[in-house]
């Protein structure tokens, strides 16, 4: 299995631009979440779908954030605008069925925004 | 609010050197409270779940435990391979399966 698989890896953008980041969850999962990882705030939830169906966005910074999961094996992020404060590792992340079952993460995409 | 907080932010051990590192929580009630190792430039890899307070797990030298209020990681001997962030999150009974996350620990082993 290849397991969780983000895109790019790395991406540098000016103030202003749209970004786009991808993610395909390991087969058979039908949880995913998305997270933004910082020095100073820590790994913070962004965004959860279970099923493909947009659960709890309650962690969506505003509303230049958006996330959609179009079918069972794909999900992007996009932010527009996007902002130097917004510069983070975002990683992905799904859960296969089940209510207690450990979180496989992607290896993430860096982003700064400049 | 279900909270997580992380001891020590930062640990620095000599290889052979025991040591644990603590997960205190607060949450309404316990579904799972789950052990993560990040090495730098990757994502979080799952390690350890505990369900239940009195609950052990081990893989290799790490043994992970837990109360009703807290959890411990348990390095016992360890190699500068062990080097890493250590997260711990919980998941909390209700309706929700999203994990909180604690801010992590650092460890650094020197040969």
């Amino acid at each position: 299995d290849a397991g969780v698989i983000q895109s790019p890896r790395h991406e540098v953008t000016e103030m202003g631009q749209e970004v786009t980041l991808r993610c395909k969850p390991i087969s058979g999962h039908n949880s995913l979440f998305w997270y933004r990882q910082t020095m100073m705030r820590g790994l913070e939830l962004l965004i959860y779908f279970n099923n493909n169906v947009p659960i709890d966005d309650s962690g969506m910074p505003e509303d230049r954030f958006s996330a959609k999961m179009p079918n069972a094996s794909f999900s992007t992020l996009k932010i527009q605008p996007s902002e130097p404060r917004d510069s983070a590792v975002y990683f992905c992340a799904s859960t296969p069925p089940g209510m207690n079952n450990e979180q496989f993460f992607g290896p993430g995409t860096r982003l700064t925004v400049l | 609010e279900d909270q997580v907080t992380q001891s020590p932010e930062a640990l620095r051990l000599q290889e052979g050197e025991s040591s644990s590192l603590n997960c205190s929580y607060t949450v309404s009630g316990l579904r799972g409270l789950f052990w993560y190792r990040q090495d730098p430039g990757k994502g979080p890899e799952f390690l350890f779940t505990l369900y239940s307070a009195g609950e052990e797990k081990e893989k290799e030298r790490l043994k992970a435990t837990l109360t009703k209020k807290e959890s411990f990681l348990h390095i016992t001997a360890p190699k500068p391979e062990d080097s890493a962030t250590y997260l711990c999150a919980v998941q909390a009974t209700g309706g929700s399966y999203i994990p909180t996350f604690g801010r992590g620990t650092s460890l650094i082993v020197h040969p």
